[in-house]
This record gives C-alpha cells, structure tokens and sequence, in this order.
C-alpha cells in the first residue's frame, strides 16, 4: 500500500536558521498539508496546497512559512527563521480529493530548535 | 470557524470492556469526521471516518455514531484489547475543507 514519506525524521537547528522539511505524498494525490503538533498536544493544520498554490493557511502559517512543490514528486515546508516555538512534530497529509475524503498522513518530522 | 471538543481527556477501561469517546463541533457545515489512532511516536492513522449523510458507521470492533441535529459525533471500541492503548484524536472538516483536531484522549486498557 502507498504511503506519505517525510525527511528527515528528526531535525535539530540553531534558532534563527532555515529549515526544509521534505514530503513525498502518495502519487496519484491532489492535495497536500501540512500539520503540526507542539509535544502531547493536539494536531494543528497548517497550509493545504492544490494546484501548485496554496488553497487554506491557519493563522500559525505566518510569513515565516513556505510552501513550495518544486517537481512531481516532492512537497516541501520552508521556515525561513527558525524560533524556540516552532520545535514540534511536523506532519505531512495527502488525499485524493479535497472534500470529504481521507488524509494519509506522513511519519512525521521531529524539529527541535534549540 | 470549526471548532472541535473532545473528551475525556483520558479514558482508562478493563480489558474486554467497551470504551467511548466523545466529539461535540461548532460547524454546521462541517461535513467529514474522522478518528486517528496516534500511538507513542508515531503518525495519525487513520481508524474511522463518517460523512454527514450517514448516521453511523461500523467496522469490526470500532463504530463511529453522528449527531448532525446536536452537533456531535462519538467513537465506540468494542471488547477492548491491549493494542488498543492510544492517543486517539477526531477531527471535523470545515467549510474550507481544514480538518480541525480535537485535544485527544488517551485511552488505557487495564490487564
């Protein structure tokens, strides 16, 4: 069975720098998100990205935050300055269609800014 | 926007006892409920799901029931099992198609 991969799985950076974190959804998808969940919280959406654009963004999804699917296989998130805050377990997600249809959900990517 | 309340926060039941947990959401448009299983490290899996023109829904050991008149939606375990020691999470589609999580309960079967 198809699923989302993510690199890497635990990233560790220097507050202030740049990450990207790396996503393969699943082939045939059309739709892509991000999440992110701060350790033994809830999941919290992100940006979702359809067409080469991004269709929704939470209010976390700030300036600091990139999207961008620089080929037919990879979706990536950009943050550019990387705070104490944004250390969290990143998922990626993708589905087939938008509308009430399942999300698969990557193995995650553990960011610690230290 | 959607917002989504789960509880309990935790949820601890007797091997073979059946467990329940619980969703209430604010969005009458929300149309798509789904539950996540998250075990320790590991991604959201998804267990279950249910559409808004569907009442209840039923696979193996698992059902998920939907209240579209009271806004709220229910996850049941049936003869629980220690496997079934998890976080486990719903989550509400929006109008704009977000899906919007709730808090978790973290369910543990006693031996």
């Amino acid at each position: 069975e198809p699923e989302v991969t993510q690199t890497p799985s635990h990233q560790v950076t220097q507050m202030g720098q740049e990450v990207i974190l790396r996503c393969v959804p699943i082939s045939n998808h059309l739709y892509f998100y991000w999440y992110r969940q701060i350790l033994g919280q809830k999941v919290e959406f992100l940006v979702s990205f359809y067409n080469n654009e991004i269709s929704e963004k939470s209010e976390i999804f700030d300036d600091q935050f990139s999207v961008e699917r620089p080929d037919g296989s990879n979706f990536t998130l950009k943050i550019r300055s990387t705070k104490l805050e944004d250390s969290a377990m990143y998922f990626c997600a993708s589905a087939l269609r938008q509308d009430t249809d399942t999300q698969y959900f990557g193995p995650g990517t553990r960011l610690t800014v230290l | 926007g959607e917002n989504v309340e789960q509880h309990p926060s935790t949820l601890s039941v007797q091997e073979g006892d059946s467990a329940v947990i619980k969703c209430t959401y604010s969005d009458s448009a929300s149309n798509y409920f789904p539950w996540y299983k998250q075990e320790l490290g590991k991604r959201p899996q998804l267990i279950i799901d249910i559409r808004s023109n569907v009442g209840e829904k039923k696979d193996q050991r698992i059902a998920v029931t939907l209240n579209k008149t009271a806004k709220h939606f229910s996850l049941h375990i049936t003869e629980t099992q220690p496997e079934d020691s998890a976080v486990y999470f719903c989550a509400g589609s929006d109008s704009n198609y977000q899906l919007i999580w709730g808090a978790g309960t973290k369910l543990i079967i006693k031996p």
